[in-house]
Formats: structure tokens, C-alpha cells, sequence
């Protein structure tokens, strides 16, 4: 799996949108980008993934480069309670052989301030 | 539907002590995970399960043993407990793409 790079802090405002970079260069052509949140002390949580196609849901957006090596999570309205270690997550995707294992590094800490 | 569950939230064993730790999910998951926390580094893979019946192991399997004879359980074990286990213990399972995890299970070994 491809090694991924964030930077190890960051601070946003309360109702600004925070914008987490990631960056990737070395993804291969059928990997994909995962994000995932840790909240202090609980299990990780699922936030979204993509391949190579900007994606949104209800908690975030992800932004991917066209030529795939970076993405950027983008929480829309930051709020107290996304206080959190933000993980970019690179993977081949659903997978057998491969387990569909993660692989998590030190991610970003994300403090939100009123 | 209670989704990913595990016992118990805490424990402290004596060097050399063993136990195991349960993990269960409800969601008919085909594929399991443990993984352990340490304080201030992220989340590192022990022993991990594509289906009943298989296990196979992860980043950091030493020291530990799993089985998986229910499609529902995921059973960690610890032989000989060292002071290097103290840990935050994770379960996960997942279907697909994401990846559902437990609230973990806060161990230390003095």
C-alpha cells in the first residue's frame, strides 16, 4: 500500500470549513484514498473513501487531484465536536487476497477553536 | 443492532497473567481485525480474519493468539502478559469498504 503524508497538527475555526491535505504520490492506479477519524479515546470512524472521483456525504467532502497524488478532506462547517486525528488512509480497495487491512500512520490532529 | 462490541472496557493483569479479549459484531461481516494503540501513535494491526474458521496475521502478531469459530466472534488472546502489551486494544469488521470499529479495551500489564 501506498505510504501517505500529513501534516501533524492543525487548528480551524468553529463554523469554517477545514481543509486536511494528504499526500500521496507514489498511490498506484487501483488504490484508494480512506479517511478515517479517531475522537479522543473512542475507535476510529469511517469518513469517507474515493478512487479517483471527487466524493461527498453528509460528514465531508474529499477532493483528489487529477493526477491521484494528493486529496484533500474537507469538513464543511467545522464544529467542537470534530476535534479529532483525522487518518488518510491509502488501500487497494475491496480486496480478499489483500484482507482489506489499514494502515494507519500518525494522521492529523485537528483542533477545533470556538 | 448492536454493530461492533467489546469485553471488557478495562482490565489490569499481573506480568505472566493471561486472558481474552471478545470481540463481536452483529452486521454479518465476513472480514475481523485487532488492532493495538499505543499513547500518541496510531492504530497497528495484531491478527486479522477474511471468514470463519481463518485467521492470518497482521503488523504485530508476537505474544498473541486468535480464533475465529463463530462468523460473529473474534477471540484475542494473551499467553504470558508483558508490561509492553499495556495498550488500547481495537476490534474492527467490515464487508466492504469501511471499516466499523469497537470502543476498545484499556489493558494494562504491571
Amino acid at each position: 500500500d501506498a505510504k501517505t503524508t500529513q501534516p501533524p497538527s492543525m487548528d480551524c475555526a468553529e463554523g469554517r470549513a477545514a481543509n486536511l491535505p494528504c499526500n500521496h504520490s507514489t498511490i498506484s492506479g487501483n488504490e484508494y484514498v480512506y479517511w478515517y477519524r479517531q475522537i479522543h479515546s473512542q475507535g476510529p470512524q469511517y469518513i469517507i473513501h474515493g478512487l479517483k472521483n471527487n466524493e461527498t456525504n453528509e460528514m465531508a467532502s474529499l477532493i483528489i487531484t487529477e493526477d491521484r497524488k494528493s486529496s484533500t478532506l474537507i469538513l464543511p462547517h467545522a464544529t467542537l465536536r470534530d476535534t479529532a486525528v483525522y487518518y488518510c488512509i491509502v488501500r487497494v480497495g475491496y480486496l480478499r487476497a489483500a484482507g482489506n487491512k489499514l494502515t494507519f500512520g500518525g494522521g492529523t490532529r485537528v483542533l477545533v477553536k470556538p | 443492532n448492536a454493530g461492533v462490541t467489546q469485553t471488557p472496557k478495562f482490565r489490569v493483569l499481573k506480568t505472566g497473567q493471561s486472558m481474552t479479549l471478545l470481540c463481536a459484531q452483529d452486521m454479518n461481516h465476513e472480514y475481523m481485525y485487532w488492532y493495538r494503540q499505543d499513547p500518541g501513535m496510531g492504530l497497528r494491526l495484531i491478527h486479522y480474519s477474511v471468514g470463519e474458521g481463518t485467521t492470518a496475521k497482521g503488523e504485530v502478531p508476537d505474544g498473541y493468539n486468535v480464533s475465529r469459530l463463530k462468523k460473529q466472534n473474534f477471540l484475542l488472546g494473551l499467553e504470558s502478559a508483558a508490561p509492553s502489551q499495556t495498550s488500547v486494544y481495537f476490534c474492527a469488521s467490515t464487508l466492504g469498504h469501511e471499516q466499523y470499529f469497537g470502543p476498545g479495551t484499556r489493558l494494562t500489564v504491571t
